[in-house]
This record gives structure tokens, sequence and C-alpha cells, in this order.
């Protein structure tokens, strides 16, 4: 199994809502990043967790939480989002401890809608 | 060179044509070039790898060369076929910050 799953694929919120994206691997990596993709540009690295301990944050506003469950699971809590937070959200992983050791495995991404 | 920057921003080919990109990176600190090849509606795959000054590396049809000393990778297309149009996108890594960066990407598009 060499996917990354996320979900949903599209969300459409509201500002006031509180919502969730949620990545999964089954590759055993140890390492797994948020980015975020806007129309024309590279993405953005958001958060990268190593052996499920936050390793970098991008000064990413704290409306955006992520959490580690374990090594398989990201996910991405969203709340009393602005629309300008309207993306691409994309997940990805890797082996050992970050991309230092390998390529990045991503997901399809999370088409996010602020309304 | 602060950013990672790729050049040109749209491709479009006729089928056959052989395409290069370019990839400009910091030279400072560097430790990783990654390509991947992003096609619409899919999730980004990585293509190559390479950390070593003068790496070549090469897979059916694409390689692409590495200088870290001046900061650049190239990356070929041989032959393009319409199969070949997707988004190419390169990421920088770097020691000292330990971040993986990517470039805004080359938009291919092959023409039958």
């Amino acid at each position: 199994d060499t996917e990354v799953t996320q979900t949903p694929k599209h969300l459409v919120m509201g500002m006031t809502n509180k919502k969730s994206l949620k990545c999964e691997q089954h590759m055993g990596h140890r390492a797994m990043y948020w980015y975020k993709q806007k129309a024309k540009k590279p993405p953005e690295l958001m958060f990268v967790y190593s052996y499920e301990k936050l390793s970098i944050n991008e000064s990413v506003p704290s409306r955006f939480s992520p959490e580690c469950p374990n090594s398989s699971l990201l996910n991405l809590h969203l709340h009393a989002l602005q629309p300008e937070d309207s993306a691409l959200y994309l997940c990805a992983s890797s082996q050992g401890k970050g991309w230092d050791t390998g390529e990045l495995f991503f997901g399809e991404g999370s088409r996010l809608t602020v309304l | 060179i602060l950013n990672v920057e790729q050049s040109p921003q749209s491709l479009h080919v006729q089928e056959g044509d052989s395409t290069n990109f370019t990839c400009s990176f910091p030279s400072s600190n560097f430790y990783a070039l990654h390509w991947y090849r992003w096609e619409t509606a899919k999730s980004p795959e990585a293509l190559f790898v390479m950390t070593l000054n003068g790496d070549e590396k090469k897979k059916g049809r694409i390689s692409a060369t590495l200088n870290t000393k001046e900061g650049y990778s190239y990356l070929y297309i041989k032959g393009s076929q319409p199969e070949d149009s997707a988004t190419y996108l390169c990421a920088s890594g770097s020691s000292n910050t330990g971040k993986l960066i990517f470039g805004q990407g080359t938009t291919l598009q092959v023409k039958p």
C-alpha cells in the first residue's frame, strides 16, 4: 500500500464553523506534512510531524491546529477560518524522520472553500 | 537566490518534441533536490531525489541533472507524449532550516 488518503476531497465551510481534514498512510512512514497550495503558487509548508512530534510550524495562524494521534494519522483542525484560507491542502508522508531520507508521498489533497 | 524558482511557468509542445525545464535554488546549505510530476486531479508523484553535485538520474524518457555549486537542476523529457502533460514541481531541501521548499512548477502541455 503506497497511498496517502485524504478526506474529505472537498469541504465548504463558513467562517464560524469547526471542521477537520484527515490524512492517513499505512506505509510505516514516520514523517508527515501539511502543505497549503493556492492557484498558480508553490505548495507552502505548514507543519511537519516527525515520529508523532511537531517538528516544524511555519508560523501558521492558530485557527489551523494540527494533530498526530498516531504514526498513521494526521489531522488538521480548522476553526474560524477566513475566506483567504480557501486553498488546496496537501498531506504528505516520508520515511524516517523527514524529507532528507527520501521522497514525499502525497495525497490528492482536500479542496477547502471558506465562505 | 532566496527561493526556489522554476522556468518556464508553462510550456506547450508537440508530441515527439524534446523539452527541458529549469529549477533554481539557494546553493548555500543545500541538502537535497526533489522533482515531482503532478497530473490534474491526482497526487504529486516523485520522479527523482538528488543530493550530490553532478548527479544525473534517468527514468524512461525523463532525466535530470543537478549542479549544487551554482544552484540549478534541469529536467529533460525526450520525445514528449500526451501522457507527459502535467505540472512538474521541484523542491529544495536545506540542511540549516530542515525544510523542503517547493517552486511554483512548470506546466507542460503536449499536443498530439
